[in-house]
């Protein structure tokens, strides 16, 4: 039962190179997110997609592209990388319900942009 | 805005001493609060918390929460080192959206 999966798990940029980080979920979830953790500051929302096809912005979206041309796959782009984007960054699924459900975590992906 | 406000930020306790995390928060058509525990990697679902004054227990974790005040307490009793780790709190609001998280506690518990 593999979850939430991300890819790669570490990556090191140059600054102004472009990148794109792939969560895949394997639940049927509808809700997908990326957040970015920092030391001493959290989680903090990325973008969300609440759909297939659908995408929205969330509390830092500067600089970073989504798209989910699929149920299972959010990806996350970087365009132009700065190293203000050195960050350890988490997706995660959660499914729709009738109540609130807890959201399931991807093991994070490390990346350092030099 | 929603904003979620943990304390202290940092904890560090002897193996067997019982702790309290705090979680505080604003946020708009409130429904639901989450803890998760975070050691390495993935952060971990501990409790979800919907209605005040019905605690959520499981083995030496235990949870409330007050509707009223606005916040939620996790309190862990007879620590020990495998309990070291960042303690995460979030809240949701109306409809299934998206974890609004706040710092995170990062309790170290020492033989």
């Amino acid at each position: 039962n593999a979850g939430v999966t991300q890819t790669p798990k570490f990556r090191v940029l140059k600054t102004g190179q472009s990148m794109t980080l792939l969560c895949a979920q394997d639940m049927n979830h509808e809700y997908m997110y990326w957040y970015r953790q920092d030391p001493g500051m959290g989680l903090r929302l990325i973008h969300y997609s609440v759909g297939e096809g659908t995408t929205a912005k969330g509390e830092v979206p500067d600089g970073y592209n989504v798209s989910r041309l699929k149920k299972q796959n959010f990806l996350l782009g970087l365009e132009s990388a700065a190293p203000s984007q050195t960050s350890v960054y988490f997706c995660a699924s959660s499914p729709w319900a009738r109540g609130d459900t807890e959201a399931f975590f991807g093991q994070g992906t490390r990346l350092t942009v030099v | 805005e929603d904003k979620v406000v943990q304390s202290p930020l940092s904890l560090v306790v002897h193996e067997g001493d019982t702790v309290t995390l705090n979680c505080s928060y604003e946020v708009t058509n409130f429904r639901s609060l989450l803890w998760y525990k975070q050691e390495k990697k993935a952060p971990t679902f501990l409790f979800m918390l919907t209605s005040s004054g019905i605690e959520k227990k499981s083995g030496r974790l235990s949870s409330i929460l007050d509707k009223k005040e606005l916040f939620s307490i996790l309190n862990i009793t007879a620590t020990q080192t495998g309990d070291s780790a960042v303690y995460l709190c979030a809240v949701r609001n109306s409809g299934n959206t998206p974890l609004v998280f706040g710092k995170g506690t990062r309790l170290s518990v020492i033989a």
